[in-house]
């Protein structure tokens, strides 16, 4: 019954592969989130989808590509990955314009080695 | 567009003593201010919110916070400290736009000392 559910919660992989990230929210939001949390603690967003749709879409690398099937579902998918792409990736979830703020899933740590 | 300080990267305070972490806002537009805990490799866990009302606000685990207009201000205490209380605290603001953006400070590392 968790709220927000990231998979894989480790992912270690090589430079210049290909990853994908799964996030699943069962609180019914409309809204949807991707955080990035470096190595010292900075959550920087990086994409937002309000029912299905691209809402925010931060100053990212293209080799990074966001997609909502469904309200309920945000996935990441990221190419070519580079050494610095490693960090703390974390979906969230709200219903926008409540105020009620965001629902953080537990977060998928990224290593590239 | 809206931004936060949180003044003080680390804090240290002993069992049982009060805990304050500070947190200053940046906005054009009334704005919606959240405090959130992340304990080692968890994720964040929403402790209080302000978005209009009572500008004390209480959260979980017996922290409180204060919404401060004339100051811009927004600091998180507890009266008293707990060892569970050690962890990331972070400041956040958004605005009550259509792209609900929340924007986190910095992070202010608790410990506490037994």
């Amino acid at each position: 019954d968790t709220a927000v559910s990231q998979t894989p919660k480790y992912l270690v992989t090589q430079m210049g592969n290909d990853k994908s990230i799964k996030c699943e929210q069962n609180l019914g939001h409309d809204t949807m989130y991707w955080y990035k949390q470096d190595s010292k603690k900075f959550l920087k967003i990086m994409f937002s989808y309000n029912n299905k749709e691209l809402i925010i879409n931060e100053t990212v690398p293209n080799r990074f590509s966001p997609k909502s099937p469904d309200k309920a579902h945000l996935n990441l998918h990221i190419n070519s990955l580079e050494l610095g792409d490693s960090a703390v990736y974390f979906c969230a979830s709200t219903q926008r314009l409540e105020g009620k703020g965001y629902t953080f899933g537990s977060g998928t740590r990224l290593t590239v080695v | 567009a809206q931004s936060v300080t949180q003044l003080g990267s680390h804090v240290s305070v002993s069992e049982g003593a009060l805990v304050l972490l500070r947190c200053n806002y940046s906005s054009s537009v009334p704005p919606y201010l959240f405090w959130y805990v992340q304990y080692p490799n968890q994720g964040l866990q929403l402790l209080l919110k302000y978005t209009t009302g009572a500008t004390l606000v209480k959260g979980i685990n017996g922290f409180e916070a204060e919404f401060k207009k004339s100051e811009t201000s927004f600091h998180l205490t507890k009266p008293s400290a707990h060892m569970s209380d050690a962890a990331e605290y972070f400041c956040a603001v958004s605005g009550r736009s259509n792209d609900y953006k929340l924007s986190f400070g910095a992070g202010t590392t608790v410990t506490v000392r037994a």
